[in-house]
């Protein structure tokens, strides 16, 4: 069975850094794309970004709003995938989700964790 | 464009069908893709491809595709089908993920 096992989340203070992490079982984790995905309190899914497997160069994207902060990277000998925040926001304030990314192979986003919290505050 | 239009709400009583849009300039281009989210529970894919099912979800849900508006269709409703429902599909130009703003059906 594929698990996806969110971790690192918690309080903050806006300026600060972060790293979240995603460890990841059930499936070969090399062979995949994987992205995050957050929901702020109340609100509606939001992409965060991913980062292609090493087959295709495992470069990253990330969402507009993120962009230039946030940064995904993986271990693939660990099975894992890293959210790294910096310069934290009030309105990163959400629950991040990492999901198996299948977009580029019109599968979508076919595996998620059940989400790590992350509040930021002062 | 990478915007996606969905109505907030829609209601309806057990065993009927429900039909829930989303509408996008992209998604002529785009293949397209929901999601259910139950309260206190991560987002489940249900469609895939436009008309899909993944593995292990009823056939109950479709999917279905006219030009600029996708349409999930769950019939049959359940009370276990109670949720909120994002289309998802990728952004005309950078590929991007984009999201839907969700609708909330209700089984009345």
């Amino acid at each position: 069975e594929m698990h996806l096992v969110e971790s690192g989340g918690g309080l903050v203070q806006p300026g600060r850094s972060l790293r979240l992490s995603c460890t990841v079982s059930g499936f070969t984790f090399g062979d995949y794309a994987m992205g995050w995905v957050r929901q702020a309190p109340g609100k509606g899914l939001e992409w965060v970004g991913f980062i292609r497997s090493k087959a295709y160069g495992g470069t990253t994207e990330h969402g507009a709003s993120v962009r230039g902060r946030f940064t995904i990277s993986r271990d693939d000998s660990k099975s894992i995938v890293y959210l790294q925040m910096n310069s934290l926001k009030h309105e990163d304030t959400a629950v991040y989700y990492c999901t198996r990314d299948n977009v580029a192979v019109a599968g979508g986003l076919d595996v998620w964790g059940k989400g790590t919290t992350v509040t930021v505050s002062s | 464009s990478s915007e996606l239009t969905q109505p907030p709400s829609v209601s309806v009583s057990p065993g009927q069908t429900a039909r829930i849009t989303c509408s996008g300039d992209a998604l002529p281009k785009q293949y397209s893709y929901w999601y259910q989210q139950k309260p206190g529970q991560a987002p489940m894919l249900v469609i895939y491809k436009d008309t899909e099912n993944p593995p292990g979800v009823p056939e109950r849900f479709s999917g279905s595709t006219s030009g600029t508006i996708v349409t999930l269709t769950i019939s049959e409703v359940q009370a276990e089908d109670e949720a909120v429902y994002y289309c998802q599909s990728a952004d005309s130009t950078s590929s991007y993920v984009v999201f839907g703003g969700g609708t909330k059906l209700t089984v009345l």
